[in-house]
């Protein structure tokens, strides 16, 4: 099975900051990855599919980028509501697995 | 607008099977896979299997294997997750969602299920 890794765990970070999250795979998986938002109490949204590709409605302060093992997502200016937790997710196959998450947390 | 709606929460036994249903609104099922991702308490987001109701395909997790079985009613547009035998560390919030080309989206709600004897 195919293993993601994410760093960091957790992020302090301020409104305004641009971020990056990190995420990994245990072996290549082309662009078969994709971003999710999940807010307490509710369900995953989804960000970024193919992972570089900005699902509609989703603001364009948040892209993707990376293609075999490594990926990232960035913010590139944090705004108050973008606090929550992110999953990557590995879609190469048809076995899928998540990243554990990133916290990203008011300073 | 595809919505899809899940049943409410249920409190089990251990080892007393439990059944989550979601229903799809705005599409039809036929054409469509619904896969199942659950989610323990403070923990993260862990994929369980998908269901394609167009042509009965089931895939399962390796961890699942045997303990979960997906269904599709495509007559009530209802997708089912049987969950055997639970034990207390089956308490989770349990998702479906449309899958497609490897993407999920969209979400039910979610259905917490608290297994405790």
């Amino acid at each position: 099975d195919i293993q993601m890794t994410q760093s960091p765990t957790s992020l302090p970070a301020s409104v305004g900051d641009r971020v990056t999250i990190t995420c990994r795979a245990s072996q290549t998986i082309s662009t078969y990855l994709n971003w999710y938002q999940q807010k307490p109490g509710s369900a995953p949204k989804l960000l970024i599919s193919a992972a570089s590709s900005l699902q509609r409605g989703v603001p364009s302060r948040f892209s993707g980028s990376g293609s075999g093992t490594d990926f990232t997502l960035t913010i590139s200016s944090l705004q108050p509501e973008d606090f929550a937790t992110y999953y990557c997710q590995q879609s190469y196959g048809s076995s899928y697995t998540f990243g554990p998450g990133t916290k990203l947390e008011i300073k | 607008q595809v919505q899809l709606v899940q049943s409410g929460a249920e409190v089990k036994k251990p080892g007393a099977s439990v059944k989550v249903s979601c229903r799809a609104s705005g599409y039809n099922y036929n054409n469509y896979v619904i896969t199942w991702v659950r989610q323990a308490p403070g923990q993260g987001l862990e994929w369980m299997g998908w269901n394609n109701a167009y042509n009965g395909n089931t895939k399962y997790a390796q961890q699942f294997q045997g303990r979960v079985n997906m269904t599709i009613d495509t007559s009530t547009s209802t997708a089912y997750m049987e969950l055997t035998s639970p034990r207390s560390d089956d308490t989770a919030v349990y998702f479906c969602a449309a899958l497609s080309r490897g993407v999920f989206d969209p979400w039910g709600q979610g259905t917490l299920v608290t297994v405790s004897s």
